[in-house]
């Protein structure tokens, strides 16, 4: 079975600190995917990469970096975070197909105080 | 741009009753699409998968969804339903192409399950 990991569960950090969300899989995937899930707003990609080293914006990427120096490794920076980005962060990955779903990880809920 | 509407917001049913989630797309050609399941402080789970061929398409936990080109529909569907069944039910459908599939998600559909 596809195995996805994020590093916490629960993160609670302070408004301007800089926060890494690290996630790790280990099928081999190429792409790999962060969302942030809202209330009444559903799933929203934030970036997605589909490649060591390469990334690619998705629908809401302001405030928020990436890094992929690993295949298997993808790790979301928010930069300097605010309390609008309190919300439950999720990571994916998935073969470089159309019709292969995409696995999940089981979620970092973040909190900015 | 690919869209995707579930127009329940939440649904109750009770246990043993039958299921009906509704979905439907917008998309100019033959869609790829997923159910997925979120139990509560969870991440996604893939309930089944649509790419083509056979428009009834069986998944896990009992659940099967049927694909309606004619409606721009894929309803999720469970003849009866169990306590445990109580999620958030997303449906998605891919965009991009290339090495750039991407997952466009509706905005759920919570179900609660009255014993």
């Amino acid at each position: 079975d596809v195995k996805v990991t994020q590093s916490s569960r629960y993160l609670v950090k302070r408004t301007g600190e800089k926060v890494f969300l690290e996630c790790v899989q280990d099928m081999d995937h190429e792409n790999m995917f962060w969302y942030r899930q809202d209330p009444g707003l559903g799933l929203r990609l934030i970036y997605f990469s589909y490649d060591v080293k390469m990334k690619e914006k998705g629908d809401i990427p302001e405030g928020y970096s990436v890094s992929r120096e690993k295949k298997e490794r993808f790790s979301l920076i928010l930069e300097s975070a605010s309390t609008n980005q309190t919300s439950m962060y999720l990571c994916a990955s998935s073969q470089q197909v159309g019709n292969q779903p995409q696995h999940f990880g089981d979620g970092t809920r973040l909190s900015i105080l | 741009a690919q869209s995707v509407t579930q127009p329940d917001i939440h649904i109750t049913v009770s246990e043993g009753a039958s299921l009906e989630l509704r979905c439907n797309y917008s998309y100019g050609a033959t869609p790829y699409l997923f159910w997925y399941v979120q139990s509560p402080g969870q991440g996604l789970q893939l309930l089944l998968k649509y790419f083509s061929g056979d428009t009834l398409v069986q998944g896990i936990k009992g659940f099967e969804a049927e694909f309606k080109r004619s409606q721009s529909s894929f309803n999720l569907r469970k003849p009866s339903v169990h306590w445990s069944d109580a999620a958030e039910y997303f449906c998605a459908v891919v965009r991009g192409g290339g090495s750039n599939y991407k997952l466009t998600f509706g905005k759920g559909t919570l179900l609660t399950v009255n014993p």
